[in-house]
């Protein structure tokens, strides 16, 4: 029983556009989200989280949006760089427990 | 400033074998955390210390131990590996038990025969 789905395991963008990391989930009583970036070979890297009272967060290139009526949240990123490709985890939290999603590999193609 | 640090990268058991993966960090944090992570998943919290002196259990503790035997450490203990427990370990610290801004360490790969 997935509680966090990440239903792309990959995607690849235009260097310059946008990419658009989607992630679904099914219990509405999460408290916040977040989304890690990680390289091969390295830990995850916390790039960005959004409170569940929030519809959107905003942090550089970087902006999560949230749907709760969908229960579904999104990562935009723009405009994509060589260096954002990585394997992107969107993650759930509910007090203490902490739900990852499988990852989506971002490919950026020049 | 090294962040956070795992020993060692890599280990090979054979089932039945036990042994400990060390975690370090130098940030002052109050939170430790332990994941594991399998191929094609996403991360698994196995046990966390909200902070120094205790430790509480996450999604998947059975057949591991921790210690938190500082501020600054946190140990994971295999008592009797298993081939299921063949996977990436990753440790993590944080300021406060928010999960908020995890730092994470490199990773250990353990396989165990």
């Amino acid at each position: 029983d997935q509680q966090v789905k990440q239903n792309s395991p990959s995607l690849s963008v235009q260097e310059g556009r946008i990419s658009i990391l989607n992630c679904d989930y099914t219990n509405s009583m999460f408290d916040y989200f977040l989304w890690y970036k990680k390289y091969p070979a390295e830990g995850p890297t916390f790039l960005i989280s959004i409170s569940s009272i929030k519809d959107k967060n905003e942090d550089g290139r970087f902006t999560v949006f949230l749907n709760k009526s969908a229960k579904h949240l999104s990562l935009h990123i723009v405009p994509s760089q060589p260096g954002d490709s990585a394997v992107y985890f969107c993650a759930a939290v509910r007090r203490i427990k902490i739900i990852f999603g499988k990852g989506t590999r971002l490919h950026i193609l020049p | 400033n090294a962040g956070v640090t795992q020993t060692p990268k890599f280990q090979v058991l054979k089932t039945g074998q036990s042994m400990t993966l060390q975690c370090a960090q130098d940030m002052n944090h109050n939170s430790m955390y332990w994941y594991r992570q399998d191929p094609g998943m996403g991360l698994r919290l196995i046990y966390y210390s909200a902070s120094e002196g205790t430790t509480d259990k996450g999604e998947v503790p059975n057949g591991y131990n921790v210690s938190r035997l500082n501020k600054r450490e946190f140990s994971l203990r295999l008592e009797s590996a298993a081939p299921s427990q063949t996977s990436v370990y990753f440790c993590a610290s944080s300021a406060s038990s928010s999960y908020n801004e995890q730092f994470f360490g490199p990773g250990t790969r353990l396989t165990v025969l």
